[in-house]
């Protein structure tokens, strides 16, 4: 079984600029997840879609990130312009549902600079 | 709103020696999932071990268990016979079981090395 698939692994880009993130969940997988993850802290989440509907975007800093989830399927998740403290891994997440008892399975992660 | 504290940042363990990494949390759910998740060095996050509150049992998967104490709200995990694949960062999180909307909540993590 193929895992989550993320591109591009690594995004360096000057401040103001704008970047986008792919992720491609597990086949089957109804819930999809983007988690903001800066160096020496835990993953935060941004955004969770329920096939294509966003179910939480709580944290997602609206004024700049945008995300979707297109099909219920892949998804892309959008920043623009980029702050220097947007500097972070964003992991690309999914699971069968978004009950607890079901497994997230999480992707490699972009590693995004903001110079 | 939930929170989940690792106050150790760093811990290190002789290979084939057990560790215990510690974690409480402050909810006022009744129903909700504990877990522990690895994040080895440039590799992807994996889910180790899940704890239903509601279950009494401490869960275990191999050499990994954990001590759930409900009502001080802590949730520890023990590795057993140190590998040095074990060699990692590990977080703690929360999931409350309110239907297909929650979501994880994650501690800060703590860097765990095996040394040889």
């Amino acid at each position: 079984e193929a895992g989550v698939a993320q591109s591009p692994r690594y995004k360096i880009i000057e401040k103001r600029q704008s970047v986008a993130f792919w992720c491609n969940p597990i086949s089957g997988h109804a819930t999809l997840y983007w988690y903001q993850q800066i160096l020496g802290q835990g993953p935060k989440l941004l955004i969770q879609f329920q096939n294509n509907g966003v179910v939480d975007d709580s944290q997602l800093p609206k004024d700049r990130f945008s995300a979707e989830r297109l099909k219920g399927v892949d998804s892309t998740l959008k920043i623009q312009p980029a702050k220097l403290e947007d500097s972070a891994v964003y992991l690309c997440a999914s699971s069968l549902n978004g009950r607890g008892m079901y497994e997230q399975y999480f992707g490699p992660g972009t590693r995004l600079t903001v110079t | 709103a939930q929170t989940v504290t690792q106050s150790q940042p760093e811990m290190s363990v002789q290979e084939a020696e057990t560790v215990t990494l510690s974690c409480t949390y402050d909810t006022s759910e009744s129903n909700y999932y504990l877990f522990w998740y690895k994040q080895p060095p440039s590799r992807q996050m994996i889910l180790v071990i899940r704890q239903e509150a509601y279950k009494q049992q401490n869960a275990t998967e191999n050499r990994f268990s954990v001590n759930f104490q409900k009502a001080a709200k802590s949730f520890s995990l023990k590795i057993s016979d140190s590998q040095l694949g074990d060699t990692a960062m590990y977080f703690c999180a929360f999931m409350s079981d309110t239907g297909a909307n929650s979501k994880l909540t994650f501690g800060k993590g703590i860097t765990l090395s095996v040394r040889p």
